[in-house]
């Protein structure tokens, strides 16, 4: 498995301004992801982190509003722009598949970021 | 869209008590992983489960895939204080694509 950190660990912001959340993984990853959970809820997949490339989002999440970066494959950023109270939430990132290693679905997450917005 | 839906969403027990938490959906997966979160942290993977029928077992938890990989259940033995928290099933597609998918999850507290 992979050990993976988030940078912050939890913030509190004001409301129209942003944050970047980092997200470092201790070993090249095939696959990142960004995910939202909000108070008491389960998780929803905001976008993939694509190495090079723009991220791939889900229905309902803009890059305007979270844009990602993927430089290479252990590192990736999550900006959550112009913030509001309603993206309060905690703010995941996840990784799947060793890079050079065998296909698997297992996911691993880090820690989260939680993120209070006033 | 495919859903995996959770049962119970809430569920508190007494201290040495047995629970089952079921995971259900009408798709077909691949894989299907079971996880737990304590507050303020990320979830922690338990376990994968792979082929249809397939059990397995971690301490007092027992993991069952359906044999049509339509669903699974997680039976927590004498339950402890210290199983308490929100377990999340959450499954891959058997399609070319490489998201998981997340149940509701189960909230459970274990009363000493």
């Amino acid at each position: 498995s992979a050990v993976i950190s988030q940078k912050p660990s939890r913030d509190i912001c004001q409301r129209g301004t942003s944050l970047t959340i980092q997200c470092q993984v201790d070993s090249q990853v095939t696959m990142m992801f960004w995910y939202r959970q909000q108070p008491g809820q389960s998780l929803t997949l905001i976008a993939t982190a694509n190495q090079g490339s723009e991220a791939t989002y889900e229905s309902g999440f803009v890059i305007d509003k979270f844009p990602i970066s993927r430089p290479n494959l252990t590192f990736s950023t999550l900006t959550v722009s112009n913030m509001s109270p309603e993206d309060s939430s905690i703010y995941l990132c996840s990784v799947k598949g060793l890079a050079g290693g065998i296909r698997t679905d297992t996911q691993y997450f880090g820690p989260g970021t939680r993120l209070t917005v006033l | 869209t495919q859903l995996l839906e959770q049962s119970p969403q809430f569920l508190s027990i007494q201290e040495g008590e047995n629970l089952t938490v079921y995971c259900n959906s009408s798709s077909v997966f691949s894989s299907l992983q079971w996880y737990r979160q304590e507050p303020g942290e990320g979830p922690v993977l338990l376990v994968t489960v792979v082929t249809g029928g397939e059990v397995k077992k971690l301490k007092r938890l027992t993991f069952q895939f359906g044999d049509a990989r339509k669903d699974s259940s997680l039976h927590i033995t004498a339950a402890q204080p210290g199983d308490t928290g929100l377990y999340l099933c959450a499954g891959s597609a058997m399609n070319r694509d490489d998201k998981i998918i997340f149940g509701k999850g189960t909230r459970l507290h274990i009363l000493p």
